[in-house]
């Protein structure tokens, strides 16, 4: 079937650690996206890419960091500097970028909690 | 600023029975406002995507309309059933934001038996 897939859907960070959450999309959409949501906000955008090798900030991008070196994979890594990383991670993709009015699709989400 | 907002923040309705979800947002011109429908922890599904030029748009009991003079969009569920509680989330796609997606907090539904 194609989709969105996130990896993994709970996630447990100490202090001071890194991680790092998967995406994976087999839809051979161009633009991916990481977005942020916490209880009663709106999404927030962390970080997109509209092509591969090329990526941009979004709005929350301090503490975050991300690759696409293929196609299909957009990996979002949480680091130590962002200060308060428990949220609601979602990864969606789009045939191409936001300005397109394509359906973005998302995935299943993975929940961070820092402990 | 860029803001779009949602009404009311819950509703609790019977299955069976019609709601309208309430969406404002504070600028324009924009190039396409989307409805979609979030599960409890799970990822946001799209229900209709409207230009600006659209007045509606529907995808089965759910009919999204939008007026650009009020700059107001309703999502109307018609006959609600049990698998419908979710959260209903009101995006917007601004010009002036470089078309970046500007989402509402969204709407938390509950259908009761």
């Amino acid at each position: 079937d194609g989709g969105i897939t996130q990896s993994p859907k709970y996630l447990f960070r100490k202090e001071g650690q890194n991680v790092t959450l998967s995406c994976e999309q087999n839809l051979n959409h161009d633009a991916m996206y990481w977005y942020r949501q916490d209880p009663g906000q709106g999404l927030r955008l962390i970080y997109y890419s509209q092509i591969v090798n090329d990526f941009q900030k979004g709005d929350i991008a301090e503490g975050y960091s991300v690759s696409r070196e293929k196609k299909e994979s957009f990996p979002l890594t949480v680091t130590s500097a962002q200060k308060n990383p428990t949220a609601f991670y979602l990864c969606a993709s789009s045939i191409s970028g936001h300005n397109s009015g394509n359906t973005i699709y998302f995935g299943e989400g993975s929940w961070l909690t820092v402990v | 600023k860029n803001q779009v907002e949602q009404s009311p923040q819950s509703l609790i309705i019977l299955e069976g029975k019609n709601c309208t979800l309430q969406c404002n947002y504070t600028v324009s011109p924009f190039s396409n406002l989307r409805w979609y429908k979030q599960d409890t922890g799970r990822g946001p599904v799209s229900l209709t995507i409207m230009t600006f030029s659209e007045n509606t748009k529907s995808n089965g009991r759910y009919t999204a309309t939008l007026d650009a003079d009020t700059k107001q969009s309703s999502l109307h569920i018609t006959a609600s059933q049990l698998s419908d509680s979710a959260s209903y989330i009101c995006v917007v796609t601004f010009y002036n934001a470089g078309n970046m997606l500007t989402f509402g907090g969204g709407t938390r539904l509950m259908v009761k038996p």
